[in-house]
């Protein structure tokens, strides 16, 4: 499979727990999204790296929440302490090097719920 | 801040219909409108506009951009029950410079359901 792979798919936490995603994006895309998605609504941005550097984070990433691409290739998300409005789909896209290239693509998430 | 409104948020139709599904936004610096088919976890690609009035065809979908009006519809004709899904509509702003990063913000989405 050659696309955008996140692990795991589903997480269940107890609150305060600490999780951790990984991305993979698809080979020699140098950009990599985070983004978040809640039930009923469209995906919100979270963070943006090109290769290892993170160029932006969104209001959303509050101090809990941080994000390495360490090598530029995989990248992980981490959220600390938990609460449970952090529940939601997390979702990773990637896209190639190249400003015509407009187009992201995203993998299949990963369900977090906070209990 | 960018903002993308959907309407419908949900529309219930059976085979063989046609469906409109609409997206209005409001943006700094417009790049680029991508339109992007959910149906279980990740969102397909389905289009990007980035002119007015040129049509994207793709099999029964084809998309149009009014960036004077600033919206864009998706339609799709004789709907099949695998058209079943969340259409999301997204806009992408141009940075200083003229670039963009690829940073997109959605609108909510319409939840398509087409019955046999």
């Amino acid at each position: 499979d050659t696309g955008v792979s996140q692990n795991p798919r589903h997480k269940i936490t107890k609150r305060g727990q600490n999780v951790t995603f990984r991305c993979d994006p698809i080979s020699e895309h140098n950009r990599l999204y985070w983004y978040r998605q809640t039930l009923g609504q469209g995906p919100e941005f979270l963070t943006y790296f090109q290769n290892e550097a993170q160029l932006e984070k969104s209001r959303l990433l509050s101090d809990r929440f941080s994000a390495e691409r360490p090598k530029g290739s995989f990248s992980t998300l981490e959220i600390q302490r938990t609460e449970q409005g952090d529940s939601a789909m997390y979702l990773c896209a990637s896209r190639p090097p190249g400003a015509s290239n407009e187009k992201l693509f995203f993998g299949s998430g990963t369900q977090l719920s906070v209990l | 801040e960018d903002k993308v409104v959907q309407s419908p948020l949900s529309l219930v139709v059976h085979e063989g219909d046609t469906v409109t599904l609409n997206c209005s936004y409001e943006v700094t610096n417009f790049r680029s409108l991508l339109w992007y088919k959910q149906e279980k976890k990740a969102p397909t690609f389905l289009f990007m506009l980035t002119s007015s009035g040129i049509e994207k065809k793709s099999g029964r979908l084809s998309s149009i951009l009014d960036k004077k009006e600033l919206f864009s519809i998706l339609n799709i004709t004789a709907t099949q029950t695998g058209d079943s899904a969340v259409y999301l509509c997204a806009v992408e702003a141009r940075r200083a410079g003229g670039t963009s990063y690829g940073k997109l913000t959605f609108g909510q989405g319409t939840i398509l359901t087409v019955h046999p």
